[in-house]
């Protein structure tokens, strides 16, 4: 079956260490895209990607990088720098963007607690 | 600019309709609706673009106001399965981001 994985489901890290969450699509989708969601705010966009080895900053880019090396493959490392990283984290897929609007295909997410 | 949804919240009783709205400050490209239940993935409903075509999964009605930058979803008849959390998200002129509103939480009581 063609979808999002996002792994670990649940992941803890002591503050000051750099983490990365693993996103991977089988929908052969040029779009890729990382959000931030905390209660109450909604989704917020971090990074997205229309292609390989390509990327642009989102809304609340700062403290986080990504990269795109392959199509089906869109890692997100939360650094250090990021001051308050405990959130779920939702990666999405979509066919393309710009200019056209398709329907954004979400992973089931990974919810991270620093401590 | 985040789009504003309203209500923030809604309870209905089953077989009830809600209407949920979403507006912007600035002219509209597209409207996106996802649902999502706690703890899960958000899920595509429809996809509202400029000049009229609509995109949809399920048997859920929505209109988009182009002049007054605002989308509204029509929830009819609702189903304890409609409980959740309704996102707008919208691609606005200038822009290729998809920009989600903060959200309206249904729920749907027997």
């Amino acid at each position: 079956d063609g979808g999002i994985t996002q792994s670990p489901k649940y992941l803890f890290r002591k503050e000051g260490q750099n983490v990365t969450l693993s996103c991977e699509q089988n929908l052969n989708h040029d779009a890729m895209y990382w959000y931030r969601q905390d209660p109450g705010q909604g989704l917020r966009l971090i990074y997205y990607s229309q292609i390989v080895n390509d990327f642009q900053k989102g809304d609340i880019a700062e403290g986080y990088s990504v990269s795109r090396e392959k199509k089906e493959s869109f890692p997100l490392t939360v650094t250090s720098a990021q001051k308050n990283p405990t959130a779920f984290y939702l990666c999405a897929s979509s066919r393309r963007q710009g200019g056209d609007s398709y329907e954004q295909y979400f992973g089931p997410g990974t919810r991270l607690t620093v401590t | 600019q985040q789009p504003v949804q309203s209500p923030q919240a809604v309870i209905l009783r089953e077989g009830e309709d809600a209407v949920i709205n979403c507006s912007s400050s600035k002219a509209l490209y597209s409207v996106h609706w996802y649902r999502q239940k706690h703890g899960e993935a958000p899920v595509f409903l429809m996809i509202l673009l400029k000049g009229g075509e609509q995109k949809g999964h399920e048997k859920i009605s929505a209109s988009f106001n182009e002049k007054k930058q605002q989308s509204s979803l029509y929830l009819t008849a609702s189903q304890l399965s409609y409980s959740g959390t309704y996102f707008c998200g919208l691609i606005q002129g200038g822009s290729e981001k998809l920009v989600f509103g903060k959200g309206t939480k249904l729920t749907v009581n027997p």
